[in-house]
């Protein structure tokens, strides 16, 4: 079946640098690539998402780079500051979404 | 609009016993799903629903049943609780436009604890 595989698990950061979350997934068939962000005991928001016929999308200072050849997606967060603290989650879609197991990123001031 | 809603909010149930989460939407969306969210494994679909009077297995359905009689509710429910079945239910909703999938979106979650 479909998987998807999201690194790392935990990722910290110093407020102002960059965040790199990366997303392979397994059905080459996906075409639909969403990223959430959920914040403690809160329910995952969609904070970008991506197309199969697109290789990169911004928002801000979030972006998403698609590679459909090797099977992998990534989410840039630029700029970061203390309220990015959350966990993010990919997912690849085809029939079904299949999220990955989450990403803990930590801000510090 | 207040999207998707879901009941109840938090429930303890013994085991053996039984219990049904709601979920409602108001966005006229066609797709609904059932998730579990436990510690370290994300969100795995348990059931979903493509439309009034359908439904489908997800990745996780066994000692789940669900419905979807009317088009703005689907129902989760457990028959016979077990504690593995502790966990943060959400349910989500979409629309579906061909083969163009759309963003899911997702209710408060239901935190239902078995002992």
């Amino acid at each position: 079946g479909e998987n998807v595989e999201q690194h790392p698990s935990t990722l910290s950061v110093q407020e102002g640098d960059s965040a790199v979350i990366k997303c392979t997934y397994s059905d080459s068939a996906s075409n639909y690539f969403p990223w959430y962000k959920q914040e403690l005991g809160k329910r995952p928001q969609l904070i970008i998402d991506i197309r199969s016929n697109v290789g990169e999308k911004k928002d801000q200072r979030i972006a998403v780079t698609l590679n459909k050849t090797a099977k992998h997606f990534s989410l840039h967060i630029t700029e970061t500051q203390p309220e990015d603290s959350a966990v993010y989650f990919c997912a690849a879609i085809f029939q079904k979404l299949v999220f990955g197991t989450g990403t803990r990123l930590l801000v510090s001031p | 609009n207040a999207g998707v809603t879901q009941t109840p909010k938090f429930r303890v149930l013994k085991t053996g016993q039984s219990m049904t989460l709601l979920c409602a939407q108001d966005m006229n969306h066609e797709y609904m799903y059932w998730y579990r969210q436990d510690p370290g494994m994300g969100l795995r679909l348990i059931h979903y629903s493509v439309g009034e009077g359908t439904t489908a297995k997800g990745e996780v359905p066994d000692g789940y049943n669900v419905s979807r009689l009317k088009k703005q509710n689907f129902l989760l429910g457990l028959e016979s609780a077990a504690p593995s079945q502790t966990s943060v239910y959400f349910c989500a909703s979409s629309y579906s436009r061909g083969a163009r999938n759309q963003p899911q979106h997702f209710g408060d979650g239901t935190r239902l604890s078995i002992l």
